[in-house]
């Protein structure tokens, strides 16, 4: 069974809108969490990582992770049409090599 | 930035036949991975190794085996191809447990 849970499947945000993603671990071993970012047609690169408890931002993105629930999730702020992709939660625990995805978050930025 | 070369780009073949799949990166990173993703859809880890000569099986190794000759070269077969095999598989390497995956651009699997 998938281990990393991500929603919504697909969302729909308008130009310079707020867009936020989820997503849990069912694994207690988890320890690290990544978002990747997709484009169409393209290979998954980084967006950003996450280890500790807490918030981090980079510019229009923020990234929240709960581990205790593990539970983080990413917020993308004045969304541009240029973010529409398929967002990949990614997390692996501190005594394994394995990292595992997500099946994704199709994001839609509608000028 | 990290290089990580994936060959063929493409490939078409045919039911029952043997595919090999190559990954090459020069990036001097001990962990190495192969992942397929259906049409939409997130990556399914398959193998995975952290050294040359060792090979470690994923979420769905049936069907495909793995070899690490070197630390550069990280190669994904399938022995007897299946239709359910296609896909397009994703070759990535990183330099520590913690650190970012370094994906190379994708082989495009059709098995017909």
């Amino acid at each position: 069974q998938q281990k990393v849970q991500q929603s919504p499947e697909s969302l729909i945000v308008p130009e310079g809108g707020m867009a936020s993603l989820n997503c849990t671990s069912s694994d207690r071993n988890v320890d690290y969490f990544w978002w990747y970012r997709q484009h169409s047609g393209k290979s998954p690169k980084m967006l950003m990582s996450i280890f500790s408890n807490g918030e981090k931002e980079e510019g229009r993105f923020t990234v929240h992770l709960n581990k205790a629930s593990l539970h983080t999730s990413l917020h993308i702020r004045d969304s541009q049409p240029s973010d529409s992709a398929l967002y990949l939660c990614a997390a692996s625990d501190t005594n394994a090599y394995k990292v595992i995805f997500g099946k994704g978050t199709h994001l839609h930025v509608l000028p | 930035e990290a290089a990580v070369t994936q060959s063929p780009r493409s490939k078409v073949a045919v039911t029952g036949g043997k595919v090999t799949l190559s990954c090459h990166q020069t990036n001097n990173h001990d962990y190495m991975y192969w992942y397929r993703q259906d049409t939409g859809h997130g990556l399914r880890l398959i193998h995975y190794s952290y050294v040359a000569d060792s090979t470690e099986k994923g979420d769905i190794p049936d069907g495909y085996k793995a070899s690490r000759p070197s630390q550069e070269n990280f190669s994904l077969i399938l022995e007897l191809a299946s239709l359910s095999q296609t896909a397009v598989y994703f070759c990535a390497s990183s330099g520590h447990s913690q650190n970012t995956l370094y994906f190379g651009a994708g082989t495009r699997l059709s098995v017909l």
